[in-house]
């Protein structure tokens, strides 16, 4: 396609419930990103992929959060147990290559989760 | 500690007034600098970067940036606002080439009055 398109864009689970949110990055972007954004913040980094390898995965807040992305393109975050403090945006963004440069990301619209 | 400060929470001016959107960012190096603009409903936009060289910078929609080592500052300026610039933007910095991953600022809401 051609922008970050991300599923659901809305989501309400209840506490306790496991979700997964999906992102679909620009095609043959190598780089894929995570970031939470609480009402009113900015966005907070989770993850990072180069192709299918999760290098850096130091901004999940808790082992309740897992994020893959199995054949280096579509991700997934998935959330298990939901808490009241997960209810924010998820933002995934893509950019074309990892490496020696920094590249500009191209950011998603967001699916804004909301536990009750 | 390191951060990224955007001071001014909401910035209310009128249209064809100029504006200036303030950010600092306070880490050892110079980071890679960027500008991005959020509207409601949609993804973040990037409005500019500044990696190196000329220190004033031209972006898309009529914005532009000064990054001020001696200040540790990137402010953002236009010199007269539309209407359709009521958005949220927010500062980010990226450290290092090798994870990309953008640090950003909690960002300043912009309101313009017509």
């Amino acid at each position: 396609g051609a922008g970050v398109s991300q599923s659901p864009r809305y989501k309400v689970a209840k506490r306790g419930q496991d979700v997964a949110l999906r992102c679909d990055p620009i095609s043959g972007h190598v780089s894929l990103f995570w970031y939470q954004q609480a009402l009113g913040q900015g966005p907070e980094f989770l993850t990072y992929f180069q192709n299918e390898a999760q290098l850096d995965k130091s901004g999940l807040p808790s082992d309740r959060f897992f994020a893959e992305r199995p054949e280096g393109s579509v991700s997934t975050l998935k959330i298990q147990r939901t808490q009241q403090e997960d209810s924010a945006v998820y933002l995934c963004a893509s950019s074309l290559r990892g490496g020696l440069v920094v590249n500009e990301q191209f950011f998603g619209p967001g699916t804004r989760l909301t536990v009750l | 500690a390191q951060s990224v400060t955007q001071p001014d929470i909401h910035i209310t001016v009128s249209e064809g007034a100029s504006l200036e959107l303030r950010c600092n960012y306070s880490y050892g190096a110079t980071p890679y600098l960027f500008w991005y603009v959020q509207s409601p409903g949609q993804g973040l936009q990037l409005l500019l970067k500044y990696f190196s060289g000329d220190t004033l910078v031209q972006g898309i929609k009529g914005f532009e940036a000064e990054f001020k080592r001696s200040q540790s500052s990137f402010n953002l300026r236009k010199p007269s606002v539309h209407w359709s610039d009521a958005a949220e933007y927010f500062c980010a910095v990226v450290l290092s080439y090798n994870t990309d991953k953008l640090i950003f600022g909690t960002g300043t809401r912009l309101q313009v009055f017509p």
